[in-house]
């Protein structure tokens, strides 16, 4: 069984601060995908990342950066200076590439005050 | 294009009435499709998939039931909807390398 643990429900911060979100996954396959997905106030989950089990280098994309690391099973994401704009809950997701989808974790919530 | 419509955005139903929440996609034809629900303060759970028409697959027993009619139709119904039946419903289309998620229906079962 498969299995997302985001253990901060929820993240408040001051603009510009920076902020790391945990993602803890359990799982028996080898091969296997993690996701980070944005679920702003609209409610629409919007796709963040992807990564596979086999790339563990880490990953830099704007304010965004991912540090994977299989050692701990963790899959945690830090966004750099911090916006308003960021205030969103936050998912963690796993997957072993089959049609049932993926397991996501409970999220966590960000709040980033002005 | 991974365009995924769903509706009603918002809907409010007493307990005890039917359901019937409608998603239909674009793109690729045959495209594995879900139904997800978040519940207040949870993350998200897996109701059903489908990897084609006519084939549902059961994630969590309940009293909500899904159908596929056609290739790009994915339909998640009830007989008598539960208090319990509150939540936030996401339709998703793709695979397990990657989902493509729809706006949502907000259901309020009061």
């Amino acid at each position: 069984a498969q299995k997302v643990t985001q253990a901060q429900t929820e993240i408040s911060v001051v603009e510009k601060e920076d902020v790391t979100l945990d993602c803890v996954y359990e799982t028996r396959d080898t091969t296997y995908y993690l996701f980070w997905y944005k679920q702003p106030p609209s409610g629409e989950l919007v796709f963040l990342i992807r990564r596979n089990s086999f790339d563990e280098q880490n990953e830099i994309s704007g304010r965004y950066s991912w540090n994977f690391q299989k050692s701990t099973s963790s899959f945690n994401f830090t966004i750099t200076a911090s916006q308003v704009v960021d205030s969103a809950v936050y998912f963690c997701a796993l997957s072993a590439g089959g049609a049932d989808g993926l397991t996501f974790g409970k999220g966590t919530h960000l709040i980033i005050q002005p | 294009s991974q365009t995924i419509h769903q509706w009603p955005a918002t809907l409010v139903q007493p307990v005890g009435s039917p359901l019937s929440l409608e998603c239909t996609v674009e793109g690729t034809s045959n495209p594995n499709l879900y139904w997800y629900r978040q519940a207040a303060g949870r993350g998200l759970q897996l109701l059903f998939y489908s990897v084609g028409i006519g084939q549902i697959s059961s994630e969590v027993p309940q009293n909500l039931s899904a159908s596929r009619p056609q290739d790009r139709q994915f339909i998640l119904s009830s007989k008598k909807l539960l208090l319990s039946d509150s939540g936030f419903y996401l339709c998703a289309k793709g695979t397990g390398e990657k989902l493509f998620f729809g706006s949502g229906t907000q259901l309020s079962v009061l």
